[in-house]
């Protein structure tokens, strides 16, 4: 079946440091892959897109790789700040019905 | 408006209650999806709308569950006879294309069935 994996343990990072969240899959081959924010009672928010044949996004200070060998997307935030405590989810888009298929996400903390 | 608005916020209903959430996405956008959120787990597709057809409704669990978007706007998710089990956060999001991307989410409704 299909499967989406982020770590489930919370990552916690030092201010100023860059914060590497991973995004696993199996038994798939995405169109495209995209990352969003969720913070506590709220919807998540999106970040970035990345499509299969594009190894790298950049978006200020975040950036996301795609690695469709390893099945594999990182996705880093540079000198993080406390603001960018939350949960950070990545989805996989279906190619056939554009549906996406959610990990349970991974919660970030920076501490200051 | 401006973004994706959901109402009621939070509904506690009792067992086998019938409920409906429902759904403002952003004016001009054609999909709107409906997912539910579990705590501590990613949202899970529920349905998908193209305008006003349901284009994909196989993340609907039972046929206690049904969505509708006569206008191509505005949503409303029924579920009848609700259980224990349907409590959760129901997350609508819209985007302007397709292709799944980009999608806008509301602040979702806390369902809570006692």
């Amino acid at each position: 079946s299909q499967k989406i994996e982020q770590n489930s343990e919370a990552l916690n990072i030092q201010e100023g440091k860059t914060a590497t969240l991973t995004c696993n899959y199996t038994n798939y081959s995405p169109a495209y892959l995209q990352w969003y924010r969720q913070d506590p009672g709220r919807g998540p928010v999106f970040l970035l897109l990345i499509r299969e044949n594009e190894k790298e996004k950049r978006k200020e200070r975040l950036k996301v790789t795609f690695d469709t060998t390893l099945k594999q997307s990182l996705f880093h935030i540079t000198a993080s700040q406390p603001a960018d405590s939350a949960t950070y989810l990545c989805a996989l888009v279906k190619v056939s019905n554009y549906q996406l298929i959610w990990g349970a996400g991974t919660k970030l903390i920076i501490k200051p | 408006g401006a973004g994706v608005s959901q109402t009621p916020s939070n509904k506690v209903t009792e067992k086998g209650k019938y409920v409906e959430l429902r759904c403002d996405p952003i004016s001009g956008h054609t999909a709107l999806y409906w997912y539910r959120q579990s705590l501590g787990q990613g949202p899970e597709f529920l349905i998908y709308f193209q305008g006003t057809g349901a284009a994909d409704d196989s993340g609907l669990p039972n046929d206690r569950f049904f969505a509708v978007r006569p206008e191509g706007s505005v949503s409303t998710l029924k579920i009848q006879r609700t259980e224990r089990g349907d409590s959760a956060v129901y997350l609508c999001a819209s985007s302007a294309g397709r292709e799944g991307v980009e999608q806008f989410f509301g602040p979702g409704t806390r369902l809570t069935v006692l």
